[in-house]
């Protein structure tokens, strides 16, 4: 079936605009994750998604992240006012539950570039 | 705070060779670790996951091990080819976090096979 997909696959953005990056999780995948990851180092956690709990933000940055999902399907990271250090590559990753035993399957990422 | 290392950051050898990649983390408590494969614009692929209660587990050419009292975990892998170049990232499922299900990553080995 099909995997995690993400979009756009590159974003180039002036410092100061917003951005929207996409996530299709794999279906009937009821937790979706968001990571980050700066050039050279490893993902870094931002967000989780179970069902229709209440997200786990505590990874976020700064206020100027968000994200949302729509039950169990698409979510959203929304950037606002872009700023240099934003640039990283984007990792959406689900997973069937959510359990601590799940492996988590991965997008191939949203390359962001802010100049 | 958990912290996940991989030595080295990088590794080139000749097809053929047997090789090892090691991942260290400062705390114990986890429920798993889960070895992935990152290749440029395509994302993570999971290779390898091994819960708490395992000592190792093997996929074709890959054996992972993992010694969590010691907190370590290596990535055997046999009669290296040109395709395995890639760069390999070891990841941790924190036991404490309970409110979190993300995973904590390393910085990852860049690995380069020579033909």
């Amino acid at each position: 079936g099909a995997g995690v997909s993400q979009s756009p696959s590159n974003k180039v953005t002036e410092k100061g605009k917003d951005v929207e990056l996409r996530c299709d999780p794999i279906s009937g995948h009821t937790a979706l994750y968001w990571y980050r990851q700066r050039l050279g180092q490893g993902l870094e956690f931002l967000i989780y998604f179970q069902g229709n709990s209440a997200p786990d933000k505590s990874g976020l940055p700064s206020d100027r992240f968000s994200a949302e999902r729509t039950g169990e399907s698409v979510s959203t990271l929304t950037i606002q006012r872009t700023q240099q250090e934003d640039s990283a590559v984007y990792l959406c990753a689900s997973s069937l539950s959510g359990s601590f035993t799940d492996t988590q399957y991965f997008g191939p990422g949203t390359r962001l570039t802010v100049l | 705070k958990q912290e996940v290392t991989q030595i080295p950051a990088a590794l080139s050898v000749p097809e053929g060779e047997n090789l090892v990649l090691n991942c260290s983390f400062t705390d114990s408590a986890i429920y798993n670790l889960q070895w992935f494969r990152q290749d440029p614009g395509k994302g993570l692929t999971s290779l390898l996951l091994i819960q708490s209660s395992q000592r190792e587990q093997t996929s074709g050419r890959l054996n992972a091990s993992l010694d969590k009292s010691s907190g370590r975990s290596t990535l055997y892998i046999a009669a290296s080819q040109p395709g395995d170049s890639a760069t390999y990232l070891c990841a941790v499922r924190p036991r404490g976090d309970t409110g979190r299900r993300a995973l904590t990553f390393g910085s990852g080995t860049r690995l380069q096979v020579q033909p």
